[in-house]
């Protein structure tokens, strides 16, 4: 496999569930972020991870909870969502955060809460 | 802070015509400028960037010039297929943070009509 994949690409659940997302990259990168993705919107940084070590946390609600075990594997954990949550979270990776340069990006989560 | 204002969408445009998406920004110093594309069920992809004033990005056809006295990025292409048709991101980067801080537009969804 190459490049970053997302699991599930397509996510339905309720306000009580709690659902997982994951992120794995293959690109031997050591930054990782969430992004969100709603329509008519900019994409809305959430999380970044570099080096295993969360260094942004753009005043997302606690009901998002992301977790990164290493530096090729990202989950963002959604716990009582509402139904204004669903959109598509993306996942990309990049080299290291303090550098400008490229975001590779997954293929997406499509989250619909009900 | 940093933000970036793209023309709203949607774009339709016959093939072979000649494309214009406007971006503009506002960053203080000097960002760098980013253009990304996702097509039809993938994430997003780097399609050309730019780091400095003047600077013109190009990739596949496609070409953008930092332009920092009307702090604009505008994409264009001068002979647009069917094979086009994405949402074109712009998107800066605060130099000071590099990628922790990088700034997404709205997204403008293209459209080519055989």
């Amino acid at each position: 496999e190459t490049g970053v994949t997302q699991t599930p690409r397509h996510l339905v659940m309720g306000m009580t569930n709690k659902k997982s997302l994951k992120c794995e990259q293959h690109l031997g990168h050591n930054a990782m972020y969430w992004y969100k993705q709603s329509a008519k919107k900019p994409l809305e940084l959430m999380f970044v991870y570099n080096f295993k070590e969360q260094t942004e946390n753009n005043s997302v609600p606690s009901r998002f909870s992301p977790e990164c075990p290493n530096s090729s594997h990202l989950f963002l954990h959604l716990h009582t969502l509402q139904p204004e949550d669903s959109a598509l979270y993306l996942c990309a990776s990049s080299q290291d955060t303090g550098l400008v340069e490229e975001l590779f990006f997954g293929e997406g989560s499509r989250l619909t809460v009900l | 802070g940093n933000s970036v204002t793209q023309m709203e969408g949607p774009v339709t445009l016959s093939e072979e015509a000649f494309l214009t998406i406007n971006c503009t920004y506002t960053a203080t110093g000097y960002p760098s400028l980013f253009w990304y594309v996702q097509y039809p069920g993938e994430g997003l992809q780097l399609l050309l960037k730019a780091t400095k004033a003047d600077d013109k990005g190009s990739n596949k056809g496609f070409e953008a010039t930092y332009r920092k006295e009307t702090t604009s990025f505008h994409l264009e292409k001068g002979s647009v297929q069917v094979s086009d048709s994405a949402v074109y991101f712009c998107a800066l980067s605060d130099p000071n943070f590099g990628n922790e801080k990088l700034t997404f537009g709205t997204g403008t969804r293209l459209t080519i009509i055989p």
